[in-house]
């Protein structure tokens, strides 16, 4: 069955620090990826994915995605990070005939004003 | 505006009792999905269904039971054999098969059901 882990569950920075939140997969074949966001009081929404081409995806709020076929890696970046981004984030994957995503166990940002 | 509403937001529940959430799409989405949201768990899959009529099993099925029996609705009832109910509920919605290969899902905003 395929897994998803984020080793980062809790991460606090500063207003300004650079962003990356782990993402590894297990399964082997051929992949989809997303990552959603859960701001305070809100639903889950997408905010980049990955299904080919360039492996550096670009999405919404200046977040990007760098998906390394070889170390079954997503890993999320934002270069300056800002309070509005406090929120919980997860990875998911989907794998190719699946119609299901396997999401992973989240990661709470905090930004520090 | 489209989108799906889960009511509830906040569900208060006895011990023992069943309880029913309710999911509602205007989005004309073919699948649905019951997904429950635990800290440091992130979402497990319940039950989904891909068309009227039919469901399936998640991963974490035991306790709960769904009905489609319309489109647009998608019940979630937690049962008394669910060992620990008290959890964050979430439902999704995709428009066709294969789309969560492709757009991923369009979620609720959820019901948190605290059972005393």
């Amino acid at each position: 069955a395929q897994s998803v882990s984020q080793h980062n569950h809790h991460v606090i920075l500063s207003e300004a620090a650079s962003l990356e939140l782990g993402c590894n997969y297990s399964y082997g074949g051929t992949v989809n990826l997303f990552w959603y966001v859960q701001y305070p009081g809100q639903h889950l929404q997408l905010l980049l994915k990955y299904f080919s081409g360039d492996p550096l995806v670009k999405g919404i709020k200046g977040f990007e995605a760098e998906f390394i076929k070889s170390k079954f890696s997503f890993n999320l970046r934002k270069p300056s990070v800002q309070w509005s981004d406090t929120a919980e984030y997860f990875c998911a994957v989907i794998h190719f005939g699946n119609e299901k995503l396997t999401f992973g166990t989240g990661t709470r940002l905090t930004i520090i004003p | 505006d489209g989108g799906i509403t889960q009511s509830p937001k906040y569900l208060f529940r006895k011990e023992g009792q069943n309880v029913t959430l309710s999911c509602e799409q205007n989005l004309n989405h073919d699948a649905m999905y019951w997904y429950r949201q635990d800290p440091g768990q992130g979402l497990r899959l319940i039950y989904y269904s891909q068309i009227v009529n039919d469901f399936q099993k998640g991963d974490i099925a035991e306790g709960y039971s769904v009905s489609r029996e319309k489109k647009e609705s998608f019940p979630l009832t937690v049962t008394s054999a669910q060992k620990n109910p008290t959890a964050f509920y979430l439902c999704a919605s995709t428009p066709r098969q294969g789309a969560p290969w492709t757009e991923g899902y369009t979620f609720g905003s959820g019901t948190r059901l605290t059972v005393v």
